[in-house]
């Protein structure tokens, strides 16, 4: 059980356009998932809180404009990210929350903008 | 506010050796701790979690860490390491609801 899965797996795309991400809890539902983004050899940082029929909560730095969040159902959330430059080549990680306090993690998004 | 300090970044042991990884937290409500592993290019899978029930906490591949109140410690261990352990580890602490703060990982080498 508790099993979250991403797509795409990886994605490559032109500088400026635009990157969608879902991310789904396939066996149970989550009114809380959480964006991650990873950078080489280095821990996960969260990007933001995603909350079901609400808008999500940005972490400090973190540009809601450009990275748009849509959590529109108990099972689905999406990361796109609009006018995507080289910079915002990263994995991509999702979480969703279980219970009171457990994440468990989609297997990420390798997004390389050209 | 709670934060993780994971020692380390790099642990090598022998095939068959004991794998220790330290972890230590800080938080100012009773903490949820977890350790979780990560393969390359993979999401985080979750090994373990203490959530104030026994101290002693088993998981998923032989792995077990213990809860150390009094040391601020979430230490992740395993009897006899196998070349199938070698991943990238993270420890993290939630206080249950909140976000989960993630350390900045130790990656363990297995050498045959």
């Amino acid at each position: 059980g508790a099993v979250v899965s991403q797509h795409p797996s990886r994605v490559i795309c032109k500088s400026g356009t635009s990157v969608k991400i879902e991310c789904r809890s396939l066996d149970f539902q989550a009114t809380t998932m959480f964006w991650y983004r990873q950078f080489p050899k280095q821990s996960l940082m969260l990007m933001a809180t995603s909350n079901e029929g609400s808008k999500a909560t940005y972490e400090q730095g973190v540009e809601k404009d450009k990275f748009l969040i849509n959590h529109a159902s108990l099972t689905l959330s999406t990361l796109t990210v609009t006018s995507a430059h080289p910079e915002d080549s990263s994995f991509y990680i999702c979480s969703a929350r279980l219970g009171e306090e457990t994440q468990y993690f989609g297997p990420g998004t390798r997004l390389l903008v050209l | 506010a709670q934060s993780v300090t994971q020692l380390g970044s790099h642990v090598s042991v022998s095939e068959g050796a004991l794998v220790l990884l330290r972890c230590n937290y800080s938080s100012s409500v009773p903490p949820y701790l977890f350790w979780y592993v990560q393969y390359p290019n993979q999401g985080l899978q979750l090994l373990l979690k203490y959530t104030s029930a026994a101290t002693l906490v088993k998981g998923i591949n032989g792995f077990e860490a213990e809860f150390k109140k009094s040391e601020t410690s979430f230490h992740l261990t395993k009897p006899s390491a196998h070349m199938s352990d070698a991943a990238e580890y993270f420890c993290a602490v939630s206080g249950g609801y909140q976000k989960v703060t993630f350390g900045t990982g130790t990656k363990l080498q297995v050498i045959p």
